[in-house]
């Protein structure tokens, strides 16, 4: 079946504007995860949602970081007045309790703020 | 912050010859995770040891877990030039609830 999509594959934009970011997860995965990824670096966690519990944000760097999902499908992470240091790869990964130990990656979305 | 610290933090081999990556971590653990990345996208996950294992086998694939040392490495046996990829050690923190904290990678060259 189909993986994780992630849209757009990249984007630019200009410092200060906005940005939303899309992943569609596996079908029937409850769980979902946003991580972001430096260059050549680890990917940090950023928040997490499982089915409809609160979501875990306790991995969000600022407030300008915020993320939605709707029911169990398509989740939107929203970054608000970008800086250049929010340039990296942005991964979403999905998971089917109670294998909740494996996540499913989709390939990405490469954010660069200018 | 992340917990893993992968060693070394790059690797370059000829094709034929193993390679072995190591992972320490700082806390306690549910399971230790290996995921390899391609050119800076997704992840794909590669196996799964669980804190009462010590070692476990997939095809090429050997890890090994210490949990007195805090530790866990990954053997790539009769490596090929398409095993060329990053490769990242993830724990499942008993005390992180729910997400993975990932090490810093190694970043591993076959070279045909």
């Amino acid at each position: 079946g189909a993986g994780v999509s992630q849209s757009p594959s990249n984007k630019v934009t200009e410092k200060g504007k906005d940005v939303e970011l899309r992943c569609d997860p596996i079908s029937g995965h409850t769980a979902l995860y946003w991580y972001r990824q430096r260059l050549g670096q680890g990917l940090e966690f950023l928040i997490y949602f499982q089915g409809n519990s609160a979501p875990d944000k306790s991995g969000l760097p600022s407030d300008r970081f915020s993320a939605e999902r709707t029911g169990e499908s398509v989740s939107t992470l929203t970054i608000q007045r970008t800086q250049q240091e929010d340039s990296a790869v942005y991964l979403c990964a999905s998971s089917l309790p109670p294998r909740i130990e494996t996540q499913y990656f989709g390939p990405g979305t490469r954010l660069l703020v200018l | 912050s992340q917990q893993g610290e992968e060693d070394p933090q790059a690797l370059s081999i000829q094709e034929g010859e193993n390679a072995t990556m190591n992972c320490s971590y700082k806390t306690s653990i549910n399971n230790l995770q290996w995921y390899r990345q391609n050119s800076g996208r997704g992840l794909v996950h590669l196996i799964l040891i669980r804190s009462n294992e010590r070692e476990k086998h997939s095809g090429r694939l050997r890890v090994t877990l210490d949990t007195s040392k805090k530790s866990s490495s990954l053997l790539i046996t009769a490596s090929r030039a398409a095993d060329t990829a990053s490769y990242f050690c993830a724990t499942d923190d008993n005390n992180a609830g729910n997400m993975l904290t990932f090490g810093g990678g190694t970043r591993l060259m076959v070279k045909p």
